[in-house]
């Protein structure tokens, strides 16, 4: 059964903050995302990595960056929080058939 | 730029009411297209899959959905609803050979009553 786990289910951040939110998977996947849900907007994708130390750009990246130093993890980083990047943050990695695999994401509020 | 609409942002039914939601896309190319659900609590997870072949495809549930090329749609049914379907339903779309970047739609909030 595929497991991904992310490091916090909520947390509160101030305004300028740097932030680190954490995603690992254990089934050896080599695509991993990262995603934001907002209400009315659905999902849109942030970063996506398909390997190690490799990674592109979603449709929303500005403000953000990521670090994949090793195949299960995969970390997104907000370097100066701002209200508006207050959102819940969804993680997933991909199986060889292309369905993606989502964590219980991490609601994120920044004051 | 490519996208995908939900046009029913929310839908009330009655248990046993027949579902049909909505999901239209605008890619130029081949598609691969999914359905994904999100129940109370849960973490959204993958209902159904269409990358080619048979345009009706069965899912998880009892959930169907037909691919109609000409009209740029995907559109989900189930006969005969019940109520725990009430959950959020995305629709996604991703360009083949791309496919791990999907593009997803807003979403439809599904309410069953019972």
């Amino acid at each position: 059964d595929v497991k991904v786990t992310q490091s916090s289910r909520y947390l509160v951040k101030r305004t300028g903050e740097k932030v680190f939110l954490e995603c690992v998977q254990d089934m050896d996947h080599e695509n991993m995302f990262w995603y934001r849900q907002d209400p009315g907007l659905g999902l849109r994708l942030i970063y996506f990595s398909y390997d190690v130390k490799m990674k592109e750009k979603g449709d929303i990246p500005e403000g953000y960056s990521v670090s994949r130093e090793k195949k299960e993890r995969f970390s997104l980083i907000l370097e100066s929080a701002s209200t508006n990047q207050t959102s819940m943050y969804l993680c997933a990695s991909e199986a060889d058939s292309y369905e993606q695999y989502f964590g219980p994401g991490t609601r994120l509020t920044v004051t | 730029a490519q996208s995908v609409s939900q046009h029913n942002h929310h839908v009330i039914l009655s248990e046993a009411a027949s579902l049909e939601l909505g999901c239209n896309y605008s890619y130029g190319g081949t598609v691969n297209l999914f359905w994904y659900v999100q129940y109370p609590g849960q973490h959204l997870q993958l209902l159904l899959k269409y990358f080619s072949g048979d345009p009706l495809v069965k899912g998880i549930k009892g959930f169907e959905a037909e691919f109609i090329k000409s009209k740029f749609s995907f559109n989900l049914r189930k006969p005969s609803v019940q109520w725990s379907d009430t959950a959020e339903y995305f629709c996604a779309v991703t360009l083949t050979g791309t496919a791990s970047k999907l593009t997803f739609g807003t979403g439809t909030r599904l309410q069953v009553t019972l």
